[in-house]
């Protein structure tokens, strides 16, 4: 099956610190996805990416496709309380048989202290 | 709009009996997609649907079955529950496969406790 591996697999930082994590394939993957999930919700979208090398921003979160379409990167700036939560990045790999179906990495979980 | 909904909420089941989870969207999205949740393990597929009518086995099939009756519903059932299918199971749905209509959207999860 696939293999995506996201690190690190928690993180405890201070407010207004500046967060990393990635996430990589042992395939090439089309379409990378970032979600974050609050306790006792269901995921949410945060970035979708489409194409190898695109850099996309939402807010404080900023997101990339890596060249070698293997691996996708994560960064939020200034992290406040309320950026808590478990991130989960996601992918679909190349060819016609994976239409829909995305494989999820392990998560990250963040925990900011004030 | 609800968006992605999900029935019940939470579930205490006995080994052997069996429930039928309920999804429902109101995007008008063809596909749609079953998840289990365990701790360090992500989000893995247990069953998804291409359309109305149309179902395909996941990752993680095992142990369940499902239906798409209608396009707006999704039903997840377990037939003689087991303790290892106590899990968050979250539904999502999708405009398309690929591309930009490819973004799931997620219901807020059912948790099932089975002893």
């Amino acid at each position: 099956g696939q293999q995506l591996n996201q690190s690190p697999q928690s993180m405890f930082i201070q407010e207004g610190e500046d967060v990393s994590m990635n996430c990589t394939s042992s395939s090439i993957f089309n379409t990378w996805l970032w979600y974050k999930q609050d306790p006792g919700e269901g995921p949410v979208l945060l970035i979708a990416l489409y194409k190898a090398g695109e850099l996309t921003s939402n807010g404080r979160l900023t997101a990339q496709f890596g060249i070698t379409r293997k691996d996708s990167f994560l960064n939020i700036s200034a992290s406040i309380p309320s950026d808590v939560g478990i991130y989960f990045c996601a992918g679909r790999t190349a060819g016609g048989t994976s239409y829909g179906k995305l494989t999820f990495g392990q998560g990250t979980i963040l925990t900011v202290h004030p | 709009n609800a968006g992605v909904t999900q029935t019940p909420k939470f579930r205490v089941l006995k080994t052997g009996q069996s429930m039928t989870l309920l999804c429902a969207q109101d995007m008008n999205h063809e596909y749609m997609y079953w998840y289990r949740q365990d701790p360090g393990m992500g989000l893995r597929l247990i069953h998804y649907s291409v359309g109305e009518g149309t179902t395909a086995k996941g990752e993680v099939p095992d142990g369940y079955n499902v239906s798409r009756l209608k396009k707006q519903n999704f039903l997840l059932g377990l037939e003689s529950a087991a303790p290892s299918q106590t899990s968050v199971y979250f539904c999502a749905s999708s405009y398309s496969g690929t591309g930009y209509g490819e973004t799931q959207y997620f219901g807020p999860g059912t948790r099932l406790l089975v002893l």
